[in-house]
């Protein structure tokens, strides 16, 4: 299961708190994603990243934030501006992001509002 | 933008017989459709993928067809086994201007033994 890493496995979180779910690869890739995941909704793009200190917003980037400061670090923070955070968080990676195919996903972070 | 469509949502069969995921996207100007398998509480994997430029992709038991005109394309699994029991999402999306997936929601495929 090497190659792309997420951190937590689980996250509990208060209404009005920030978390901050940690994606790590060590695959050399130039382009990393977010995506989040819900029942019966597939995977929907939340942020996207080509190089470092520089990323896009995806389709429902509203009540997330990013940054790529590192080539191999991609963290995705859930603000208390989310209004349902609730979900299964996915990180990928690719070569690049112009051009390149296969997306290498991570294993997951669900988080859960209490 | 684009827009994905997959169905069935759930697909039942009997361990033996074929399977198909049919998926039809909006926007002409896609170029790549893979086709990803996501088992119980696992990461998404790619098991097949497909260009514009070719019509069918074949992998032992697996098999993807693109229709460009109707804007569809298809997931064929022969020989189920109840190892192929997962979620299956298909996406898209246009590499020359960004890898960018488009997934559809999902079919659960259960295979009987």
């Amino acid at each position: 299961d090497g190659g792309i890493t997420q951190s937590p496995k689980y996250l509990f979180r208060k209404e009005g708190q920030n978390v901050t779910l940690s994606c790590e690869q060590n695959l050399n890739h130039d382009a990393m994603y977010w995506y989040r995941q819900d029942p019966g909704q597939g995977l929907r793009l939340i942020y996207y990243s080509q190089i470092v200190n520089d990323f896009q917003k995806g389709d429902i980037a509203e009540g997330y934030s990013v940054s790529r400061e590192k080539k191999e670090s991609f963290p995705l923070t859930v603000t208390s501006a989310q209004k349902n955070p609730t979900a299964f968080y996915l990180c990928a990676s690719s070569a690049a992001l112009v051009g390149a195919s296969e997306q290498f996903f991570g294993p997951g972070t669900r988080l859960t509002v209490l | 933008g684009e827009n994905v469509e997959q169905h069935p949502s759930t697909l039942s069969v009997q361990e033996g017989d074929s399977a198909v995921i049919k998926c039809t996207y909006s926007d002409s100007a896609s170029n790549y459709f893979p086709w990803y398998k996501q088992e119980l509480g696992k990461r998404p994997q790619l098991i097949i993928d497909i260009r514009s430029n070719v019509g069918e992709k074949k992998d032992q038991r697996i098999a993807v067809t693109l229709n460009k005109t109707a804007k569809h394309f298809s997931l064929h699994i022969t020989e189920t086994q109840p190892e192929d029991s997962a979620v299956y999402f298909c996406a898209a999306t246009n590499l020359e201007y960004g890898n960018k997936l488009v997934f559809g929601a999902g079919t659960i495929l259960r295979v009987k033994s």
